[in-house]
């Protein structure tokens, strides 16, 4: 089984703040790594799929790069608002029948 | 619109019980997934299919069992051999076509053992 590692596993920051976090993975036979935003109580909504090494990707006010070599995803927020309150996971694509192994998640709260 | 429908939300079991949960989806996707998330833990793999009549068995298929008879849906069966059937279960879907793709996911449902 695959090791997806997150850091922290939470967070709590200002309305403002920018913040990041961490997702570490195998870097043998790599073929994609998914980012996740997981609402409470709603669906977990797909945010970036990447899959070069280098790629930087943004969606508003959060992107994300790419590190296939060292084996490592950042995820940045710029000037958090409480709507990003939400556990942000990360997920390494196999390969195999589309499987994904997902990390244990990072739970962001933004406070006013 | 499309989308993923689980049900139902919350479900209560009595030990020794078999429950089916449901996932329906209308995105003609190809691929279907059941993972169970337990508190501290990742996203785990229960089963898959790609195509209809054809599933395979994830990381902790133990003590579950599924059906692929429909492209639509692929409901997921906890039988009494599952020994920690206490869980959130999130069923998700994706067109087999490679790895630019994200998922597509359902609500969820909660399972509780009373």
């Amino acid at each position: 089984i695959l090791n997806v590692e997150q850091s922290p596993q939470s967070l709590h920051v200002q309305e403002g703040d920018s913040t990041n976090f961490t997702c570490s993975f195998p870097s043998s036979n790599f073929y994609a790594l998914h980012w996740y935003r997981w609402e409470t109580a709603k669906s977990p909504e797909a945010l970036f799929v990447m899959t070069l090494n280098g790629d930087e990707k943004k969606k508003g006010r959060i992107s994300a790069t790419l590190n296939t070599k060292e084996g490592y995803s950042y995820l940045y927020i710029k000037g958090s608002q409480p709507e990003d309150s939400a556990t942000y996971l990360c997920a390494l694509y196999t390969g195999t029948a589309s499987k994904l192994t997902f990390g244990t998640g990072t739970r962001l709260q933004v406070t006013l | 619109d499309g989308g993923i429908t689980q049900s139902p939300k919350y479900l209560f079991r009595k030990e020794g019980q078999n429950v089916t949960l449901s996932c329906e989806q209308n995105l003609n996707h190809d691929a279907m997934y059941w993972y169970r998330q337990d508190p501290g833990q990742g996203l785990r793999l229960i089963y898959y299919s790609q195509i209809v009549n054809d599933f395979q068995k994830g990381d902790i298929a133990e003590g579950y069992s599924v059906s692929r008879e429909k492209k639509e849906s692929f409901p997921l069966t906890v039988t009494s051999a599952q020994k920690n059937p206490t869980a959130f279960y999130l069923c998700a879907s994706i067109a087999n076509r490679g790895p630019n793709y994200g998922y597509t996911f359902g609500s969820g449902t909660r399972l509780t053992v009373v």
